[in-house]
C-alpha cells in the first residue's frame, strides 16, 4: 500500500524566514496530495493541495509543489509568522473512489518572534 | 463549510468496557473516517465508510469495529477497551472523490484515556 514519509519531524525558524517541509509516497498512482495545518489542541484543517495533473501551487505565503517523477511534494511557507507554529501533515491519495488518505507522521513548525 | 461533530472531546473508560465514539456531519456527504492519532506517528486511518450500512478496514481495524446507519452519522465502537487504545480518535468527512466536495473535513477530536 501507499506509504508516506515527511521530513523534518521538527523545524525551527525566525519570524519572516522561510519553512519548507518535504514529503516522499511510494505509489506512483497517488494523484491529490493535501497538506493540513494542526494547531495545539485544535482539528486538523486543509491549507493547501494539489492534484497530480499540476506541478506547483500557489495561495498568498503558502505554496506546494510536485515532483511525480521524483514523487515527493513539498509546502513552501514564506515570511513566517508566529501564528504559523503548528504541526503541519502532509497526505497522498489515489483513486479508490473514497478518497483514501495516507498521512505523513507530521512536522512540528517552531515560528520565533 | 462543513461542520463535523463528535459527541465527546474528553472519555476516561475502564479496561474492557465498551466504548461508543459519535460522529456527525451535516453537509450530505457520502464518506465519512475514523483516525487516531498518536505522537509521531501522525493520523492512521482504523475504519472508514463510503455509503450508508457500508464498511472498509483501514490500516489498523484491529480492536475497533463501526457502524453506519445514517448517512450523517459514523460511530467506531471499542469492544472491550485497552490502554494501548489510549489515543486521539478524530473523524473527518467528505464527498465523492473528484467531486469538488472531497477534501475531507476533520471533527475537533476526542481524547480516550483506557485506565
Amino acid at each position: 500500500g501507499e506509504n508516506v514519509e515527511q521530513h523534518p519531524s521538527t523545524l525551527s525558524v525566525q519570524e519572516g524566514d522561510s519553512a519548507v517541509i518535504k514529503c516522499t509516497y511510494s505509489d506512483s498512482a497517488s494523484n491529490y496530495f493535501p497538506w493540513y495545518k494542526q494547531e495545539l489542541g485544535k482539528r486538523p484543517q486543509l491549507i493547501i493541495d494539489i492534484r497530480s495533473n499540476v506541478g506547483e501551487k500557489k495561495d498568498q505565503r503558502i505554496a506546494v509543489t510536485l515532483n511525480k517523477t521524483a514523487k515527493h511534494f513539498s509546502l513552501h511557507i514564506t515570511e513566517t509568522q508566529p501564528e504559523d507554529s503548528a504541526v503541519y501533515f502532509c497526505a497522498a491519495s489515489w483513486n479508490t473512489g473514497f478518497q483514501k488518505l495516507v498521512f505523513g507522521t507530521g512536522t512540528r513548525l517552531l515560528v520565533s518572534p | 463549510d462543513v461542520k463535523v461533530t463528535q459527541s465527546s472531546r474528553y472519555l476516561v473508560k475502564r479496561t474492557g468496557e465498551k466504548v461508543f465514539l459519535e460522529c456527525v456531519q451535516d453537509m450530505d456527504h457520502e464518506n465519512m473516517f475514523w483516525y487516531r492519532q498518536d505522537p509521531g506517528l501522525g493520523l492512521r486511518l482504523i475504519y472508514f465508510s463510503y455509503d450508508v450500512k457500508m464498511k472498509e478496514k483501514g490500516d489498523i481495524p484491529e480492536g475497533y469495529s463501526v457502524s453506519r446507519e445514517k448517512k450523517e452519522r459514523f460511530s467506531l465502537i471499542l469492544e472491550s477497551a485497552s490502554t494501548n487504545q489510549t489515543s486521539m480518535y478524530l473523524c473527518a468527512a467528505a464527498g465523492r472523490e473528484n467531486s469538488g466536495t472531497d477534501t475531507q473535513y476533520f471533527g475537533p477530536g476526542t481524547r480516550l484515556t483506557v485506565l
